[in-house]
């Protein structure tokens, strides 16, 4: 199975700051790296599809690339209901897999 | 408005069964492949099974081979999780969610289902 590891798992910021997440795959994943934030009532959204693709309705303040093994997500200026958690997971292959999540909080 | 809505969880004993359904709307269901995604208290997503459109594919996480059953009627636009001979470690928030047809993402999410395994 292909890990995912993500990092921070934490991360404290500020309104209108720049936040990066980072996640790495243990095999090569050929940029099938997707996004998803998910709010404290459990809804869950996607952010970023195969690697920098925004989805429908996203605003173009999250962006996502890659440099060799670590895929990112950017968020280029906070808003007060960015603060939530993120998480990456790689659809190159079954079973598909998650990172362990990135809690974004107020600092 | 593509709409995801989950039910048939509940308290269960260990080793015992029970089965979940998710009921598609505003979309073509028998179009799309199908997922199964769950989170325990506290943790993270672990996703559990795919299906596809007409049910030829079918993949599960290790953790659940065996013992869980993804299936689907597209007549119904419903796809269901039969969950068997559950564990503790079985409890968590059962999310369905559409395949993309795209990509292999998971373009729209249901609010989930709790699922508790204790007896």
């Amino acid at each position: 199975d292909i890990q995912m590891t993500q990092s921070p798992s934490s991360l404290p910021a500020s309104l209108g700051e720049r936040v990066t997440i980072i996640c790495r795959a243990s095999q090569g994943i050929s940029n099938n790296l997707n996004w998803y934030q998910q709010k404290p009532d459990g809804t869950i959204k996607p952010l970023i599809y195969y690697t920098s693709n925004l989805q429908s309705g996203v605003p173009s303040s999250f962006s996502g690339s890659r440099s060799g093994t670590d895929y990112s997500l950017t968020i280029s200026s906070l808003e007060p209901e960015d603060f939530a958690m993120y998480y990456c997971q790689q659809d190159a292959s079954f079973p598909y897999t998650f990172g362990a999540g990135t809690k974004l909080e107020l600092k | 408005e593509v709409q995801l809505v989950e039910s048939g969880g509940g308290l269960v004993q260990p080793g015992r069964s029970l089965k979940l359904s998710c009921v598609a709307s505003g979309f073509t269901f028998s179009n799309y492949g199908m997922n199964w995604i769950r989170q325990a208290p506290g943790k993270g997503l672990e996703w559990v099974a795919y299906i596809s459109s007409g049910s030829s594919y079918i993949y599960y996480a290790e953790t659940v081979k065996g013992r869980f059953t993804i299936s689907r009627d597209n007549a119904k636009n419903t796809l269901y999780l039969q969950m068997t001979s559950l564990r503790s470690e079985d409890t968590a928030l059962y999310y369905c969610a559409r395949h993309s047809p795209r990509r292999g993402y998971f373009d729209y999410w249901g609010q989930g289902v709790m699922v508790t395994v204790s007896s």
